[in-house]
């Protein structure tokens, strides 16, 4: 399968402050690389769609001022939780499209936020 | 857009035994249903999938079945074991497209 990290792996932040998380798609060029959420005990739910070089779309209810996602070029899709609160907590994991119907997932990072 | 409902949401089964989980879907342009497993902590995995033009896939003990006119799809795990305990997200999208999950299956082998 697709060769996908993720880094940080997890991350710790005080309320208010900025996380980045980088996802690198290592064997291949993802064009498209889907963002999601998932909170404890609950299902993954799309956040958004990013396209290399053009703007992501994002889910219904996703906050695309709070949620800065970034896909400069074909390995490297970027998301930044920007003035992080409690309630943003939770385990992102990138999943890259690869041309074919598979979807692959990166490692994922929980963020906690205090 | 697309509505996928997952049962039970969970499932204690003595070791050896088989588990069944079960899908159903809305969207009748879905074409491609994968099956996820998931440990505590880490991310899905994908251990089996079907596409819509087949109607039952096997792979070792894991198989899945599709009845696209009932709109839902199964996952089958035989002669159960301790390391199939997780949680188990099935999954629809039309191809290429984005992934619309299940709520999830905690799936308990008793020993």
């Amino acid at each position: 399968g697709a060769v996908v990290s993720q880094h940080p792996s997890w991350v710790i932040c005080k309320s208010g402050t900025s996380v980045k998380i980088e996802c690198r798609s290592l064997d291949f060029q993802a064009t498209t690389m889907f963002w999601y959420r998932q909170f404890p005990k609950q299902s993954l739910m799309l956040m958004a769609t990013s396209n290399e070089g053009s703007k992501a779309t994002y889910e219904q209810g996703v906050e695309k001022d709070k949620f800065l996602i970034n896909h400069a070029s074909l390995t490297l899709s970027t998301l930044t939780v920007t003035s992080a609160h409690p309630e943003d907590s939770s385990f992102y994991i990138c999943s890259p499209l690869t041309g074919t119907d598979t979807q692959y997932f990166g490692p994922g990072t929980r963020l906690t936020v205090l | 857009g697309e509505n996928v409902e997952q049962h039970p949401s969970t499932l204690s089964v003595q070791e050896g035994d088989s588990a069944v989980i079960k899908c159903t879907y809305s969207d009748s342009a879905s074409n491609y249903f994968p099956w996820y497993k998931q440990e505590l902590g880490k991310r899905p995995q994908l251990i089996i999938d079907i596409r819509s033009n087949v109607g039952e896939k096997k792979d070792q003990r894991i198989a899945v079945t599709l009845n696209k006119t009932a709109k839902h799809f199964s996952l089958h795990i035989t002669e159960t074991q301790p390391e199939d305990s997780a949680v188990y997200f099935c999954a629809a999208s039309t191809s290429n497209e984005k992934l619309t999950f299940g709520t999830g299956t905690r799936l308990t082998i008793i020993p």
